[in-house]
């Protein structure tokens, strides 16, 4: 089946512009995620969904980034007003799903490289 | 909290040699602990996890690792290197209830010479 799918693949844009990234889980995966991949950084946590509950946004760097998630299967990861300093590959995952006792492995998509010129 | 040490950001082992990445945790509850493996230009792919089940854990591509409670340590090994496993690795950790996220180290880089 297909896996977990991201766009664009690549990105590139200029300070202070916004930018929409796209995340599809795998079909059923009622848990999606966002992780950072930076050279400064390292892989970080940005937010969880699962199902119809709020989310965890504990992960996000600031303000500017918010996160969506519409009927529960695409995401959209955006960021306002983007600072050098976001460029980064930003890496989706999604797993069947978290309950008490059992952390389903996450799935990773190919990631999309955002570059802020 | 949960934190995860791999020692050494690059590696260097001859085809056919030994393949040992180092990680060390460290986790106020009782951890899930996972390899995650990433060639260039693509996302990540799971390698093996340890869910407390058995301490030694089998995963694709003749790669293992133990879980040692003693040694907060759950190192990754194959006996014999690949050319093809030159890629990235990553050690990462969660609890075991509930929502989990993955706190990964900072990667270690497995080159593999012929």
């Amino acid at each position: 089946g297909a896996g977990v799918s991201q766009s664009p693949s690549n990105k590139v844009t200029e300070k202070g512009k916004d930018v929409e990234l796209r995340c599809d889980p795998i079909s059923g995966h009622t848990a999606l995620y966002w992780y950072r991949q930076s050279l400064g950084q390292g892989l970080e946590f940005l937010i969880y969904f699962q199902g119809n509950s709020a989310p965890d946004k504990s992960g996000l760097p600031s303000d500017r980034f918010s996160a969506e998630r519409t009927g529960g299967s695409v995401s959209t990861l955006t960021i306002q007003r983007t600072q050098q300093e976001d460029s980064a590959v930003y890496l989706c995952a999604s797993s069947l799903r978290t309950s008490g006792g059992v952390t389903d492995t996450q799935y990773f998509g190919p990631g999309t490289r955002l570059t802020v010129l | 909290a949960q934190s995860v040490t791999q020692l050494g950001s690059h590696v260097s082992v001859s085809e056919g040699a030994l393949v040992l990445l180092r990680c060390n945790y460290s986790s106020s509850v009782p951890p899930y602990l996972f390899w995650y493996v990433q060639y260039p230009n693509q996302g990540l792919q799971l390698l093996l996890k340890y869910t407390s089940a058995a301490t030694l854990v089998k995963g694709i591509n003749g790669f293992e690792a133990e879980f040692k409670k003693s040694e907060t340590s759950f190192h990754l090994t194959k006996p014999s290197a690949h050319m093809s496993d030159a890629a990235e690795y990553f050690c990462a950790v969660s609890g075991n209830t509930g929502f989990q996220k993955l706190v990964f180290g900072t990667g270690t880089r497995l080159l593999v010479s012929p």
